[in-house]
């Protein structure tokens, strides 16, 4: 139990198009996930928390416009990059907290690439 | 602010010899500790956590680690460890009323080898 996707699994755009990212509890109703991003040999840095029905949470320094989360039901968050540039290459991985208490269940992670 | 630091970025260590991984937090509040570990390209999976209760926390895998509130430090160790926990190790804090939100430390890279 308590799986959860992520698609695609990688992903290479051009510059300047955009890049929507899914997130889903298989087997749970998650009422909050969060979006991380993990540059290589580095560890994971939150960028937002999202409830099911609400407006993200935005971490400091993260572009709430350029990094658009939606979380429009409690099995399912997308995270879209909007414009993306070379240095929005990076891991992206989701999580879903649901059950039991402070316990979150990570994705596979997905693999950006800006060209 | 919560903070946590892992003290080891790599720890190279012979297949069935013994291990542990440093973890040492900074907290005003209390904390709830957490170790993760992350096989190359994939999420991360859940070891063990410490909310509260016994100091000694058993997980997955033969893993244990020890909450130390004087030394604020959550080392995880392993008896004999596997050419399979070759992995990236990540210790995690939160804590109540952080809205279920997880800092965490560098990582550490566990290499084992035979």
């Amino acid at each position: 139990g308590a799986v959860v996707s992520q698609h695609p699994s990688r992903v290479i755009c051009k510059s300047g198009t955009s890049v929507k990212i899914e997130c889903r509890s298989l087997d749970f109703q998650a009422t909050t996930m969060f979006w991380y991003r993990q540059f290589p040999k580095q560890s994971l840095m939150l960028m937002a928390t999202s409830n099911e029905g609400s407006k993200a949470t935005y971490e400091q320094g993260v572009e709430k416009d350029k990094f658009l989360i939606n979380h429009a039901s409690l099995t399912l968050s997308t995270l879209t990059v909007t414009s993306a540039h070379p240095e929005d290459s990076s891991f992206y991985i989701c999580s879903a907290e649901g059950g039991i208490a402070y316990e979150q269940y990570f994705g596979p992670g997905t693999r950006l690439t800006v060209t | 602010a919560q903070s946590v630091t892992q003290l080891d970025s790599q720890v190279p260590v012979f297949e069935e010899a013994p291990v542990e991984l440093r973890c040492n937090y900074s907290s005003s509040v209390s904390v709830y500790l957490f170790w993760y570990v992350q096989y190359p390209n994939q999420g991360l999976q859940l070891l063990l956590k410490y909310l509260s209760g016994s100091t000694l926390v058993k997980g997955i895998n033969g893993f244990e680690a020890e909450f130390n509130k004087s030394q604020t430090s959550f080392h995880l160790r392993k008896p004999s460890v596997h050419i399979s926990d070759t992995a990236e190790y990540f210790c995690a804090v939160s804590g109540p009323n952080q809205g279920g939100k997880l800092i965490f430390g560098q990582g550490t890279e566990l290499s084992v080898k035979p």
